[in-house]
């Protein structure tokens, strides 16, 4: 079964970090373009990152030079190094995976982190 | 970056045509594709590509572009249709995504 897992998230303070996990089942997260997109509490969906099949990421600048993303291919494992969090930052975090940077066919169930200020 | 602009509520009478658009100027060189969240649940891929639908998504969903404008049409809307529903694409620089603000989708 093609699925994604995540999981990593949870309360913190203002300042702290977080690092999120994404585990993929069903196909390599090294083949597709791997995606996180935050859906603040009765807010729209925001992209946050993407990890290209080659390695080159590109981040949001609302999270940029704060937020890191990541894979371990042995792991077959998506990661979000959350650094300096505000209590914007605050959402539920979903992984995503598509063939293309721009059509997300599959997503994660999604884990809330809560930034208190 | 750019931005899409969606209508943020639709109604539509239960088997009737609805037609949610999304506007911006990175329509103008990319796809949109289009997701359905439903309360408390993942989005799901409905549209992508010029007109394409993932396996499983009734063909009562369709997806057209003309200009900077996105449409997603649903033909014959049914109760289980009622859903948010959210554009995207890429931006300018074609190395970023951007959504819409979403489109709350009430079937009367």
């Amino acid at each position: 079964e093609v699925q994604l897992v995540e999981s990593g998230g949870g309360l913190v303070q203002r300042g702290g970090s977080l690092r999120l996990s994404c585990a993929a089942s069903g196909f390599t997260v090294s083949s597709k373009y791997m995606s996180w997109v935050r859906q603040a509490p009765g807010k729209g969906l925001e992209w946050v990152s993407v990890i290209y099949s080659g390695g080159v990421t590109y981040y949001a600048d609302s999270v940029k030079g704060r937020f890191t993303i990541s894979r371990d291919n042995s792991k077959n494992t998506l990661y979000l190094q959350m650094n300096s969090l505000r209590a914007e930052d605050t959402a539920v975090y979903y992984c995503s995976s598509g063939w293309s940077l721009d059509a997300f066919d599959i997503w994660g169930q999604g884990t809330m982190v809560t930034v208190s200020s | 970056s750019s931005e899409l602009t969606q209508d943020p509520a639709v109604s539509v009478a239960l088997g009737q045509t609805v037609r949610i658009t999304c506007q911006g100027d990175s329509l103008r060189s990319y796809y949109a594709s289009w997701y359905q969240q439903k309360s408390g649940q993942a989005p799901v891929l409905v549209i992508y590509g010029k007109n394409n639908r993932p396996s499983g998504i009734p063909d009562r969903f369709s997806g057209s572009s003309s200009g900077n404008t996105a449409s997603l049409t649903i033909t014959g809307a049914q109760a289980e249709d009622e859903a948010d529903y959210y554009c995207n694409s890429r931006d300018s620089s074609g190395n970023h995504v951007v959504f819409g603000g979403g489109t709350k989708l009430t079937v009367l």
